[in-house]
């Protein structure tokens, strides 16, 4: 129950098209969800974050769709352009505790 | 932009050795953590540490881990006796935050640990 599961493992886009990555979860106590991004050699670093009581968060070219009632999460890069290649780790957490649960995390590549 | 550091980025040891890797939080945060990321396999919680004590640890973080602040400005893992599945990248990571939903968690660049 306190598994995150992302999908796709990996993920190839060409530059100017738009990336999505899924996650789901089960434990209904979390209430927040973060996507992390890391790139080759550096630590993960917060991209976007989301609480479940809206559906909706945009931040320029990064959206995080949010379904409480199926339990799940997703990314969406519009544009994407070869910098945004990286791995992209969705995680969740619960107000009562203060680790992040993450997922298996998406490689993203993005074609020129 | 304050960052987390942390020393060494790579160390390889002997199945059986000590180590102890270390990390400089970023100076305002209170909170601090460790998770370590097996190659290939996501980001795992080790353990959260406040105000001179661990606040929360995983099934991982057993009799063999051990986590200490010496001093004001440094945060240290160690590993008693190291074994081959402790092989890992192990990210230090701090938070002026007491819960990860109300503040960014901050990582450093990781160590890389190979154990032979």
């Amino acid at each position: 129950q306190q598994q995150v599961k992302q999908s796709p493992q990996s993920l190839i886009v060409q530059k100017g098209g738009i990336s999505i990555i899924n996650c789901a979860y089960e434990n209904t106590a979390f209430d927040y969800f973060p996507w992390y991004q890391q790139f080759p050699g550096k630590g993960p670093a917060l991209l976007i974050a989301i609480r479940p009581d809206v559906s909706e968060k945009k931040e320029g070219r990064f959206t995080i769709s949010f379904n409480k009632s199926a339990k799940q999460f997703s990314l969406h890069i519009m544009d994407s352009q070869p910098g945004d290649s990286a791995t992209y780790f969705c995680a969740a957490s619960s107000g009562a505790t203060n680790k992040l649960i993450f997922g298996t995390g998406t490689l993203l590549a993005v074609q020129p | 932009e304050p960052e987390v550091t942390q020393t060494p980025s790579h160390q390889v040891t002997q199945m059986g050795q000590e180590v102890i890797l270390r990390c400089v939080p970023i100076s305002n945060h209170l909170y601090f953590y460790w998770y370590r990321q097996i190659l290939g396999q996501k980001v795992e919680f080790l353990v959260s540490f406040y105000n001179n004590e661990i606040s929360e640890k995983s099934e991982i973080f057993d009799d063999q881990f051990s986590v200490e602040r010496p001093d004001g400005s440094n945060f240290t893992l160690k590993i008693r006796s190291t074994k081959l599945e402790d092989s890992a990248m192990y990210f230090c990571a701090s938070s002026a935050f007491r819960t990860v939903n109300t503040g960014e968690l901050f990582f450093g660049e990781g160590s890389r640990l190979t154990v032979l």
